[in-house]
């Protein structure tokens, strides 16, 4: 059962504009969530992270929304930049004292020049 | 640089033998974990261990794998007798046990490929 999904493999951007990618999760439990990104032959890289007792935390030009009663969360660059083409990936701890992630399958994000 | 490291980056082998992963953990972190993924996939959890003692394994973790972290500092991961099903990158976190949810950073993997 995949608890945190990411339904769209793959996005694409044009250059200043918002990119918007998207993570559902099934367990609601879940109380911290985190976005990584990785780049080919590369270890992902953490990026943002949100606490369910909040529903927006923002860095830079990445932010990042949680609507707990959808159980969806997703994650806004603003302006995108050819440097963020990369995967994506949204994760989430077990909950229960486990430390273990839970991630989604990941989105290809392509910003174009 | 303090990030995390592992060696090698990349690994070819025959089906059949066995293989040894090492990852160097931020310094001051006491939790450290493998994932592997494969591709189209994200990362699946294998094990994990605060200081030496390992808390958890996963399921994937079949009788072949085994982890090592003797001293508390840096972790091996042992493959015996590789199938062609274990190709893929394995990848090395660790974190600092706080009192909110620790951030896990993770290095750059290595990647096997077993022929």
């Amino acid at each position: 059962d995949q608890q945190v999904k990411q339904n769209s493999p793959s996005l694409s951007v044009q250059e200043g504009r918002i990119s918007i990618l998207n993570c559902d999760y099934t367990n609601s439990m879940f109380d911290y969530f985190l976005w990584y990104k990785k780049y080919p032959a590369e270890g992902p890289t953490f990026l943002i992270s949100i606490s369910s007792i909040k529903d927006k935390n923002e860095d830079g030009r990445f932010t990042v929304f949680l609507n707990k009663s959808a159980k969806h969360l997703s994650l806004h660059i603003v302006p995108s930049q050819p440097g963020d083409s990369a995967v994506y990936f949204c994760a989430a701890p077990l909950p229960s004292g486990t430390y273990k992630y839970i991630f989604g399958t990941g989105t290809r994000l392509k910003v174009l020049a | 640089d303090t990030g995390v490291s592992q060696d090698p980056r990349h690994k070819i082998t025959k089906r059949g033998q066995n293989v040894t992963f090492r990852c160097d953990p931020i310094s001051e972190h006491n939790r450290l974990y493998w994932y592997r993924q494969t591709l189209g996939q994200g990362p699946e959890f294998l094990t994990y261990f605060q200081n030496e003692a390992q808390l958890e394994k996963s399921r994937l973790l079949s009788d072949r794998f085994s982890a090592e972290r003797p001293k508390g500092s840096f972790s091996t991961l042992e493959i015996q007798r590789t199938e062609q099903g274990d190709s893929a990158m394995y990848l090395c976190a660790s974190s600092y046990a706080g009192l909110v949810s620790d951030t896990q950073y993770f290095g750059p993997g290595t990647r096997l490929t077993v022929l």
